[in-house]
């Protein structure tokens, strides 16, 4: 069975710093894909970034990426540029993409921006 | 152009009570998930639905019945409520064996009292 660990319940950071929150997971596989959602206030759930595993290059959306390692089973999270917005719990997730198609979370990050 | 909907965004209810949360999605997607946040804000997987099938039940009680009318519907039932089974439940909804995400809906806010 595949487990995420996220190993900071919480997270503050000043308005324009740069903060990076990590994520490591335990599989098996060797295809399988990572992501990272955000939840503001709203309760939305809203995609971050994807890694898929088999690219060795690390993922990029405007100020946010992520630091893969795939031997580490490491998958962090870099947001750039810090901004009010972003505050918010974080997710990392995990899921392979044959048989059993469910994301598994982890238990998240709250993500304080200090103005 | 909501993608995942689901309704109603908020449920207070009584213990004991029957309430069905519903949920639909426009994007095409071939499969639907229930997910369950507790209070420590922890998502864990209950339901997936393929086309239709279940696909995935992850040893919730059986007062939990998801439907699945077609694929672009998934339903929830819960009889006879529980203090314990107040959470936000999620429906979600992804393609089939591509390894995408999964597209979230709002939510729904379910207080057993």
């Amino acid at each position: 069975a595949q487990t995420v660990t996220q190993s900071q319940p919480e997270m503050s950071v000043q308005e324009a710093e740069t903060v990076t929150l990590s994520c490591t997971y335990d599989t098996s596989e060797n295809n399988y894909y990572l992501f990272w959602y955000k939840q503001p206030p709203s309760r939305q759930m809203i995609l971050v970034i994807r890694q898929e595993a088999y690219k060795q290059q690390n993922a990029t959306e405007n100020r946010f990426s992520v630091n893969f390692q795939k031997a580490a089973k490491s998958f962090s999270l870099k947001i750039s540029d810090s901004q009010l917005g972003d505050t918010a719990m974080y997710f990392c997730a995990f899921r392979t993409n044959f048989g059993n198609e469910k994301l598994t979370f982890g238990t998240g990050t709250r993500l304080t921006i200090i103005p | 152009d909501t993608a995942v909907s689901q309704t109603p965004k908020y449920l207070v209810t009584q213990m004991g009570n029957d309430k069905s949360i519903k949920c639909e999605q426009n994007l095409g997607h071939d499969t639907m998930y229930w997910y369950k946040q507790d209070s420590k804000k922890f998502l864990k997987i209950m339901f997936s639905y393929n086309n239709k099938e279940l696909i995935i039940n992850e040893t919730v009680p059986n007062r939990f019945s998801p439907k699945s009318p077609d694929k672009a519907h998934l339903n929830l039932h819960i009889n006879s409520l529980e203090l314990g089974d107040s959470a936000v439940y999620f429906c979600a909804s992804s393609p089939w064996g591509l390894g995408t995400e999964a597209f979230f809906g709002q939510g729904t806010r379910l207080t057993v009292v």
